[in-house]
């Protein structure tokens, strides 16, 4: 009964290489977004996606691409990875697109390590 | 300097006491959100308000929006109330959320 579940929930991996980190949400919402939250715990909003479509690509290395097969996914891939890539990646998703006033609901996180 | 700063940064409290954290911004907002994010990692949004106050069990937030300021309040608090607590806006044009740097608050039994 996950509402937004996010796969892996632990990644290592080496500088260089690609990974994709998977979202999923079985709320019937419209709108996900990915989330970045750096070692000082601080989040940071990096994509927003709202009916497949990208409304929001805050400044983010274009190693990162997200993808978002229908309303329910949206998918992380990273290239060439770095070790400032290290973080925990928050999915989320919600109601409405635009102006609104929509509760979000937060997937597990995946934290991220690079060596 | 953070469109949403909160304090205090860290807060240490004895069960029972009333905590207040704070959270002030700067931008047009159309809601304010109160997340908790427990030890484990994990973010649960508490409350989501664009006027004046709500209320749920122990918690309380309130919104001033003239003076761009909210607080969250938790009474009787509790050592399962130990968490960090993250207020968050959403800007009027656009749907994303903008964090403050979080409070993290011990509560000793």
């Amino acid at each position: 009964d996950t509402a937004v579940s996010q796969t892996p929930k632990y990644l290592v991996t080496q500088m260089g290489n690609d990974k994709s980190i998977k979202c999923e949400q079985n709320l019937g919402h419209d709108t996900m977004y990915w989330y970045k939250q750096d070692s000082k715990k601080f989040l940071k909003i990096m994509f927003s996606y709202n009916n497949k479509e990208l409304i929001i690509n805050e400044t983010v290395p274009n190693r990162f691409s997200p993808k978002s097969p229908d309303k329910a996914h949206l998918n992380l891939h990273i290239n060439s990875l770095e070790l400032g890539d290290s973080a925990v990646y928050f999915c989320a998703s919600s109601l409405g697109g635009g102006r609104g006033f929509y509760e979000q609901y937060f997937g597990p996180g995946t934290r991220l390590t690079v060596t | 300097k953070n469109e949403v700063e909160q304090s205090p940064q860290n807060l240490t409290a004895q069960e029972g006491e009333f905590i207040t954290i704070n959270c002030s911004y700067s931008v047009g907002i159309s809601a304010l959100h109160w997340l908790q994010q427990h030890p484990g990692g994990g973010i649960v949004s508490l409350f989501m308000l664009s006027s004046g106050k709500k209320k749920h069990g122990r918690l309380i937030a309130t919104i001033n929006i003239q003076e761009k300021h909210s607080s969250l309040h938790i009474t009787a608090s509790h050592p399962r109330d130990s968490a960090v607590y993250i207020c968050a806006v959403r800007a009027q044009a656009g749907t994303a959320l903008i964090f403050g740097k979080g409070t993290t608050l011990s509560v000793s039994s």
